[in-house]
């Protein structure tokens, strides 16, 4: 299995609602990350999983909140989200300071309303 | 720091013609170079990579050397397909350090 597969595909969110976008992969990657992309731009660094332990926020908002429950499963808890933080959020997995690149998902697109 | 610049977009194409996108880097140590291409409405896949310089990293007829000479890792194709239009990012991975883009690039090939 290469693969990465995050669910939904696609969410709708009011600014009240409480939701979480879940990521998933089988390759035995012990890093995995949460990217934000917005419209036409490169993919920015949220979070950084390695061996299961936080390693890196790269200064997130605390209404986004990650979680990783074992080495295969990433989620990202919304809270509270604002109207510009509508994107498409990919997930990606690598073995930790991996040369050879990372896998990506397919991703989730996120409009909060 | 660390950074990635590519030439300036976007890329219109007939089918069949040749296809060259410019990146150059900026990096301490030796980093892995890396393209990857998002089609529309979906995520990154990773289309090709160099691990060190001089090697040649090829994929669905695309291909990249890593010049460590001029610091450039551009990606060429001899005859590009309409299927090819999307959206192209270099990157680049320092060791034990975070992936940074560079801007990404469109192309559109018209049939």
């Amino acid at each position: 299995d290469t693969e990465v597969t995050q669910t939904p595909k696609h969410l709708v969110m009011g600014m009240t609602n409480k939701k979480s976008l879940k990521c998933e992969q089988h390759m035995g990657h012990r890093a995995m990350y949460w990217y934000k992309q917005k419209a036409k731009k490169p993919p920015e660094l949220m979070f950084v999983y390695s061996y299961e332990k936080l390693s890196i926020n790269e200064s997130v908002p605390s209404r986004f909140s990650p979680e990783c429950p074992n080495s295969s499963l990433l989620n990202l808890h919304l809270h509270a989200l604002q109207p510009e933080d509508s994107a498409l959020y990919l997930c990606a997995s690598s073995q930790p300071a991996d040369r050879y690149g990372y896998t990506f998902g397919s991703g989730t697109r996120l409009t909060v309303v | 720091g660390n950074s990635v610049t590519q030439m300036e977009g976007p890329v219109t194409l007939s089918e069949e013609a040749f296809l060259t996108i410019n990146c150059t880097y900026t990096a301490t140590g030796y980093p892995s170079l890396f393209w990857y291409v998002q089609y529309p409405g979906e995520g990154l896949q990773l289309l090709l990579k160099a691990t060190k310089a001089d090697d040649k990293g090829s994929n669905k007829g695309f291909e990249a050397t890593y010049r460590k000479e001029t610091t450039s890792f551009h990606l060429e194709k001899g005859s590009v397909q309409v299927s090819d239009s999307a959206v192209y990012f270099c990157a680049l991975s320092p060791t034990n350090s975070k992936l940074t883009f560079g801007k990404g690039i469109t192309l559109s090939v018209r049939p």
